[in-house]
């Protein structure tokens, strides 16, 4: 029940596509949901986070889409661009207390040019 | 503005060898402290979280140790490595809210 589930695990998109990554998760406790993106070597950096009352959260070409019914949000990516190849891992946490992050297994986009 | 730091970059320790890994954090006052360890092509698996001084609690029974000997430093430590413990390790910092940021990491190789 503490798992999030995160598909592709890989992804292939060419430049200027819109990429996809979808999350799935059990626990209804989750009140946060953060998407990181990690480069090669480098700690993951904090994209974009959303809360379950808002169905979507949109950040310059980054959107974050909420379904709280189904219990899944997604990101995606419009316009890709060669510079957004990196992983990306969704999360979920329950506010409070130790703010345990739960990550997803991440998936691992490229943008060809 | 808020910094976390992390050393060292990368190492390489033979198997049985000790450990020692270090994380401070800048810019804030009592922040959650955590420890994350990616295998490689793998997600991040919390190892240890710390909610203040000499206050560490353990995600999963392993080979490693944590400690908090001031409000804004975090070790990680080991007494003999194993070949499972190689990986890129990461300390991240949190404040009140559900904001995780990360350190740089650092790459650990046991041969």
């Amino acid at each position: 029940q503490q798992q999030v589930k995160q598909s592709p695990q890989s992804l292939i998109v060419q430049k200027g596509g819109i990429s996809i990554i979808n999350c799935a998760y059990e626990n209804t406790a989750f009140d946060y949901f953060p998407w990181y993106q990690q480069f090669p070597g480098k700690g993951p950096a904090l994209l974009i986070a959303i809360r379950p009352d808002v169905s979507e959260k949109k950040e310059g070409r980054f959107t974050i889409s909420f379904n709280k019914s189904a219990k899944q949000f997604s990101l995606h990516i419009m316009d890709s661009q060669p510079g957004d190849s990196a992983t990306y891992f969704c999360a979920a946490v329950i506010s409070g207390g130790y703010n345990k992050l739960i990550f997803g297994a991440g998936t691992r986009l490229a943008v060809h040019p | 503005s808020q910094t976390i730091h992390q050393w060292p970059a990368t190492l390489v320790q033979p198997v049985g060898s000790p450990l020692s890994l270090e994380c401070t954090v800048e810019g804030t006052s009592n922040p959650n402290l955590y420890w994350y360890r990616q295998a490689a092509g793998r997600g991040l698996q919390l190892l240890f979280y710390s909610v203040g001084i000499g206050q560490i609690s353990s995600e999963v029974p392993q080979n490693l140790s944590a400690s908090r000997p001031q409000d804004r430093q975090f070790i990680l430590s080991s007494k003999k490595l194993l070949l499972s413990d190689s990986g890129f390790y990461l300390c991240a910092w949190s404040v009140s809210d559900s904001l995780k940021f990360f350190g740089p990491g650092t790459r650990l190789t046991v041969l």
